[in-house]
């Protein structure tokens, strides 16, 4: 079983600043099978990217995803108010499928 | 648009059993893979179980191997997860997922707003 580790597990920023999220696999993770995920209190999870890069339909550009092996980050270069959430990373491709345990953004 | 309709959860007793349902629409539904992801008050989230097209291939998590069955009816376009032997840790909320186009094993692109599953005496 791939476990992913979220860090750091809050993040205090303001509007505009840019939030830097990390995810890391405790074993290589193959072929970029590595996803994002954003969910808002009382709401369900949103896909933002899968394939470590690609943007879902309707995500904004400001999202990035990279990586590679075992460590992939989630960027957003200017957070816009809504931005602020708790965000997932999920690794597939092979079972069990499995979810980091989150990174709280929250306004400073 | 993607509409995911759960339902199905409720107030249960330890030992008891439940059944989910998700109704699905805006999708050709026997060409997905349907997945059921949990999710514990504060917590984190979980995958459960998962189901090809055609229902010839499942899988579920350790923590729920042999207590809960998922199945589909095409006809109806609804993916249903049937949990016996409920325990406290199963006591979440339950989301009804479609994975990413044909994958399997793959990531989860749309997501029902969830049911709640209570575990207690």
């Amino acid at each position: 079983e791939i476990v992913l580790t979220q860090s750091p597990g809050t993040l205090s920023l303001s509007p505009g600043e840019r939030a830097t999220l990390s995810c890391r696999a405790s074993q290589s993770v193959s072929n970029s099978y590595l996803a994002w995920y954003q969910q808002k209190p009382g709401q369900a999870p949103r896909l933002l990217i899968y394939g470590v890069s690609s943007r879902a339909t309707g995500i904004p550009d400001r999202f990035s995803g990279s990586g590679s092996g075992k460590d992939f980050t989630l960027t957003v270069s200017r957070l816009e108010p809504e931005d602020f959430a708790v965000y997932y990373c999920q690794h597939y491709g092979s079972s069990p499928l499995t979810f980091g345990g989150g990174t709280k953004v929250e306004i400073k | 648009e993607v509409q995911l309709l759960e339902s199905g959860g409720g107030l249960v007793q330890p030992g008891g059993s439940l059944k989910l349902s998700c109704a699905a629409s805006g999708l050709t539904f026997n060409t997905y893979t349907m997945s059921w992801v949990r999710q514990a008050p504060g917590k984190g989230l979980e995958w459960v179980s998962s189901i090809s097209g055609f229902g010839g291939r499942t899988d579920y998590a350790a923590s729920v191997m042999g207590r809960f069955t998922i199945s589909r009816d095409n006809s109806k376009n609804t993916v249903y997860l049937q949990m016996n032997s409920l325990r406290g840790d199963d006591a979440a909320f339950y989301y009804c997922t479609v994975v990413g186009s044909g994958w399997f094993e793959g990531w989860f692109q749309n997501w029902g707003q969830g049911t709640l599953v209570t575990v207690s005496s």
